[in-house]
């Protein structure tokens, strides 16, 4: 059973455009991370929410968690090459190391 | 600050053989999970360890286990090997504490190839 859908799965854009990838659950957890990961490399954490509503910004990266705490987004606003790789939300229903983790995102930015 | 460590990063098995991973958590980090990378599957949670105890486990077979040392390094291990054990083992700690928020970090992960 699948508890954190990610969508989409797979993304190719061009250079400069925008995009949001989207963690939506019927489960509420007390937090939600999200990571990027490089082929053959480890989840880099990008960011953590925990509080619903609660919006973080990262250079051109905004994170949303649903006021609910079920849901979140990613947008990147004018996308660029170096951002392309896998982007994973993965939600946690307390404290300590248990994360349940969506499908991942496949983001490819093209010049 | 030094990152999870995790080793070896790469190795070949042979089916029915063991393997043993390691992993070093971030310094002051007791809470150790592990986790498979699949490309069907993507990653799942294995178990996870704090102060040497097992604290939550995930839904793998009894050929997995783990372990964790006073010094909070840990150890998983992989008894009779699986053609479809062939994956990403990933170690992640966090801090575990009273208002220390749940930041799990990761290590670069240990590449398993069964034969």
């Amino acid at each position: 059973t699948q508890l954190l859908e990610q969508s989409p799965q797979f993304l190719s854009i061009q250079e400069g455009e925008n995009l949001t990838v989207y963690c939506n659950s019927s489960s509420v957890f007390s937090s939600l991370q999200w990571y990027r990961q490089e082929p053959g490399e480890g989840p880099v954490l990008l960011v953590t929410v925990v509080t619903g509503g609660e919006v973080k910004k990262l250079k051109r990266l905004t994170f949303q968690f649903g006021d609910a705490r079920k849901d979140s987004s990613l947008h990147i606003t004018a996308a660029q090459p170096g951002d392309t790789g896998l982007y994973l939300c993965a939600g946690s229903y307390n404290q300590g190391g248990k994360l349940i983790f969506g499908q991942g995102t496949e983001l490819s930015v093209k010049p | 600050k030094a990152g999870v460590t995790q080793t070896p990063r790469y190795l070949i098995k042979t089916r029915g053989q063991q393997v043993t991973l390691s992993c070093s958590p971030i310094s002051g980090h007791r809470s150790v999970s592990w986790y498979q990378q699949t490309p069907g599957q993507g990653l799942q949670f294995l178990f996870e360890y704090f102060s040497e105890t097992q604290r939550n486990k995930g839904n793998f077979p009894g050929r997995f286990s783990g372990r964790q040392f006073s010094n909070s390094r840990s150890e998983m291990n992989v008894s009779t090997l699986e053609l479809g054990d062939s994956a990403l083992y990933l170690c992640a700690s966090t801090f575990l504490g009273q208002g220390s928020g749940n930041t799990i970090y990761f290590g670069e992960g240990s590449w398993l190839t069964v034969v």
